[in-house]
């Protein structure tokens, strides 16, 4: 089936250093979501993407829709402790509304 | 706005019983709600799609007669775990959508279920 891969699978940095993790697929999608989820919490959106190209901020979050559709990038900038947690992109298959998720970014900050 | 719980958030129980999970959207009449399954360090896997006043629609692998799911009102949906075995212990997530909101899906805090 239709899968979505991140890179890479966990991160151990720094506060304060940048983060960047992407996420690629082997078909094009729509709409590029980034999640970010807490240890036994759901999923909670950071940023949305919805046209090839785009670039869009949240804080110090920037996430882009990449040209070919097909992968997405999230950059956190100037990492603190609260940004731990895993972080997911997800979008909607192709004409539904179903959700694929990808295989997970998990980031941990050494204060 | 947007809210959706879940209740129980945790839930503890023997292998053989059934347990039931409720989901709602607080603020918002939901289109639809899907259920995912996350197992520990995995990502989510959506298991339904679950619509008012029709069936479910279930994903491939996911036995929907072990996993009944009812969708009685615009903001309630049960996902109700049939004989459960200790395999079935996992972190079940709900969602709902608003189409006013481009069907952007909303999700609950999750049901942590562990089966003895």
């Amino acid at each position: 089936g239709q899968q979505l891969n991140q890179s890479p699978q966990s991160m151990f940095i720094q506060e304060g250093e940048d983060v960047s993790m992407n996420c690629t697929s082997s078909s094009i999608f729509n709409t590029w979501l980034w999640y970010k989820q807490d240890p036994g919490e759901g999923p909670v959106l950071l940023i949305a993407l919805y046209k090839a190209g785009e670039l869009t901020s949240n804080g110090r979050l920037t996430a882009q829709f990449g040209i070919t559709r097909k992968d997405s990038f999230l950059n956190i900038s100037a990492s603190i402790p609260s940004d731990v947690g895993i972080y997911f992109c997800a979008g909607p298959l192709l004409g539904t509304y179903k959700y694929i998720f990808g295989t997970g970014t998990r980031l941990k900050v050494l204060a | 706005g947007a809210v959706v719980s879940q209740h129980p958030s945790r839930v503890i129980c023997k292998s053989g019983t059934s347990v039931k999970i409720e989901c709602r959207s607080l603020d918002f009449q939901a289109t639809t709600m899907f259920w995912y399954r996350q197992f520990p360090k995995q990502s989510l896997m959506l298991m339904a799609t679950s619509n008012e006043g029709s069936k479910a629609t279930y994903e491939q692998g996911v036995e929907k007669d072990k996993f009944l799911i009812n969708h009685a009102s615009l903001t309630l949906s049960t996902l109700t775990v049939t004989s459960a075995h200790p395999e079935d212990s996992s972190f079940y997530i709900c969602s709902a959508t608003l189409y006013s909101a481009g069907n952007e899906q909303f999700f609950g805090p999750g049901t942590r279920l562990t089966v003895l």
